[in-house]
């Protein structure tokens, strides 16, 4: 399968800082990246779409404002958490794909502890 | 009614024999389903994709598709240790890929 790049896999950070995670297609262009965030023992939650060169379609209930999403080029996606709060530690997990109605190829996930 | 729905299990069964993972789906008009595997800890890693009504195999793994009942499974013939881990059923609707809760499957040797 296609590989995508998820950095940092893990950041702890001090409540009230940003974090910022990268995701990275590497062996193809995606034209559309997913971010969802994953609790302890539960499914994943998608939190918003984005498309190359377009605003993010966020998820109801997701603050776009909290969670800003930036999809700059056909293979980089960026998630930045805002103002970081303990309620905010979870697993973030990006997804790629290359075109509507294929497959869609996951990030290695970025585990965010915030203190 | 969620969008889409997976016994949560855990599904156990004995080394060597055929675990059956099942999905089923709200949205009529969707077109696209995955199968997913999470480890824990880890990220998902797509197994399967299948697009039409019937069955599709790749290996130890079969998936079956019947849009009129909307419903899709997995089948893991020859079940190994190694596959023990959440299944995760995923589909496409609107352009969006939604998960269901994962069924956690348990291979003992």
């Amino acid at each position: 399968g296609a590989v995508v790049s998820q950095h940092p896999s893990w950041v702890i950070c001090k409540s009230g800082t940003s974090v910022k995670i990268e995701c990275r297609s590497l062996d193809f262009q995606a034209t559309t990246m997913f971010w969802y965030r994953q609790f302890p023992k539960q499914s994943l939650m998608l939190m918003a779409t984005s498309n190359e060169g377009s605003k993010a379609t966020y998820e109801q209930g997701v603050e776009k404002d909290k969670f800003l999403i930036n999809h700059a080029s056909l293979t980089l996606s960026t998630l930045t958490v805002t103002s970081a709060h303990p309620e905010d530690s979870s697993f973030y997990i990006c997804s790629a794909r290359a075109a509507l109605n294929t497959e869609a190829f996951f990030g290695q996930g970025t585990r965010l502890t915030v203190v | 009614q969620k969008e889409v729905e997976q016994n949560s299990g855990p599904l156990s069964v004995p080394e060597g024999a055929i675990a059956s993972l099942n999905c089923t789906y709200s949205d009529r008009v969707s077109q696209s389903f995955f199968w997913y595997r999470q480890y824990s800890g880890k990220s998902p890693e797509l197994i399967m994709s299948i697009y039409s009504n019937g069955d599709k195999e790749d290996g130890r793994f079969t998936a079956q598709l019947n849009k009129a009942s909307q419903y899709v499974s997995l089948l893991i013939r020859d079940s190994q240790p190694s596959d023990s881990a959440t299944y995760l059923c995923a589909v496409l609707q609107g352009g969006k890929l939604i998960f269901g809760q994962g069924t956690e499957l348990s291979v003992k040797p």
